[in-house]
């Protein structure tokens, strides 16, 4: 059966430095989200993607934030100087359709800052 | 806010019974969907209702939807002790912009199935 999956599973960086976290969406998906889940709290939403652009961000996704698709199979997230208070788990999911959207959520990546 | 709302907090009970958790949200939505998220691990779509359904099945799942007390249910039927996990409701928004949904998740039912 066909995943949402995410590399690196855990990532430790220094505060200030850049992180890029990576996902494979479902070949045939057309929707791509990010998602985070500070450890004991809610998963909270920070970018959809649609159509090559950006359809919604929250106000967590501030511009040290940033999303791609580089080829017609990677979905990118990129954190340019990260925060302490950006250790949360980074889930990626991907939707076929818009609606309804059911999405499939990769297995996340940790992301520890120091 | 949109948010759902999970009850209980946390519900422990013995292989071979029910589980039921119930989800309440604020505003008007499309969809509700329902997840599982074993401790430290993704989350797993389980079932989708609409919201013109009141009703769904999916194996030993039961969902249903009570759009006028903006509430659902979830029901876990014959449970097994790998059904231990936290369920999550979650509602969908339509982006601003158009062509996509976010999902508004609660804070989730831990359940405990004993052996």
């Amino acid at each position: 059966e066909p995943e949402v999956t995410q590399t690196p599973s855990h990532q430790v960086t220094q505060m200030g430095q850049e992180v890029i976290l990576r996902c494979v969406p479902i070949s045939n998906h057309l929707y791509f989200y990010w998602y985070r889940q500070i450890l004991g709290q809610k998963v909270e939403f920070l970018v959809s993607f649609y159509n090559n652009e950006i359809s919604e961000k929250s106000e967590i996704f501030d511009d040290q934030f940033s999303v791609e698709r580089p080829d017609g199979s990677n979905f990118t997230l990129k954190i340019r100087s990260t925060k302490l208070e950006d250790s949360a788990m980074y889930f990626c999911a991907s939707s076929e359709r818009g609606d309804p959207a059911e999405q499939y959520f990769g297995p996340g990546t940790r992301l520890t800052v120091t | 806010s949109q948010q759902g709302e999970e009850d209980p907090q946390a519900l422990s009970i013995q292989e071979g019974e029910n589980a039921t958790m119930n989800c309440s949200y604020k505003t008007s939505i499309n969809n509700l969907q329902w997840y599982r998220q074993n401790s430290g691990r993704g989350l797993v779509h389980l079932i989708l209702i609409r919201s013109n359904e009141r009703e769904k099945h999916s194996g030993r799942l039961r969902v249903t939807l009570d759009t006028s007390k903006k509430s659902s249910s979830l029901l876990i039927t014959a449970s097994r002790a790998a059904d231990t996990a936290s369920y999550f409701c979650a509602t969908d928004a339509w982006a601003v912009g158009g062509g996509s949904e976010k999902l508004v998740f609660g804070k989730g039912t831990k359940l405990t199935v004993n052996p």
